[in-house]
């Protein structure tokens, strides 16, 4: 599997600011994903960065909020603007990998962000 | 009712007990299921892997999936204080590699 670092690992950020969450593969990777995971909540979806061509978002989620860059293949970013305290979470990002054949995914350490 | 249920826990069981954990699932179109393993402030790392109804083995832990019940489980045997993290259950479609996941279950492991 892939081996993925985030950067920052946690941050504590002032409301109405924003925070640029950095993610690094070690191998070239078509697809990269980013989640938020709540306190109490499922693993959620946000978009799916494919490089080349612009991230797609799920519902809920919308690009003014959470703009995603994919510059080349191993990296991405995700930035949280206009923080508000409900914005307070883990933020992960995963990569396309395999299983026994199957497509699976491989995540990161996360990003710990605490809105004020 | 969401798509992937999963008993939040938390469970707490002594070192060497056979642990049970279980998700449901509403959707049929899911047909690939996945288990994976988050210790605390790390990232999920994938456990099990099965796609098929039935059992699905690797060293202490064992996959089983029942389709026709919407109804997976993983169980670990004895059980370790390593073992101690959050449990996340997580299925796909067909196709593609979207994941649908539970809340995960929190586990405790005495020595």
């Amino acid at each position: 599997s892939a081996v993925i670092s985030q950067k920052p690992s946690r941050d504590i950020c002032q409301r109405g600011t924003s925070l640029t969450i950095q993610c690094q593969v070690d191998s070239q990777v078509t697809m990269m994903f980013w989640y938020r995971q709540q306190p109490g909540q499922s693993l959620t979806l946000i978009a799916t960065a494919n490089q080349g061509s612009e991230a797609t978002y799920e519902s809920g989620f919308v690009i003014d909020k959470f703009p995603i860059s994919r510059p080349n293949l191993t990296f991405s970013t995700l930035t949280v603007s206009n923080m508000s305290p409900e914005d307070s979470s883990i933020y992960l990002c995963s990569v396309e990998g395999s299983a026994g054949g199957q497509e699976t995914q491989y995540f990161g350490p996360g990003t710990r962000l605490l809105v004020l | 009712q969401k798509e992937v249920e999963q008993d939040p826990g938390p469970l707490s069981v002594p070192e060497g007990a056979i642990v049970s954990l279980n998700c449901t699932y509403s959707n049929s179109a899911f047909q690939y299921f996945m288990w994976y393993r988050q210790y605390s402030r790390k990232g999920p790392e994938l456990l099990m892997y099965t796609y098929s109804s039935g059992n699905k083995e690797d060293g202490r832990f064992t996959a089983q999936v029942d389709k026709s019940s919407k109804y997976i489980s993983l169980f670990i045997r004895d059980s370790q204080p390593s073992d101690s993290a959050t449990y996340l259950c997580a299925m796909r479609r067909n196709s593609g590699y979207a994941l649908n996941f539970g809340k995960g279950t929190s586990l405790l492991v005495t020595p």
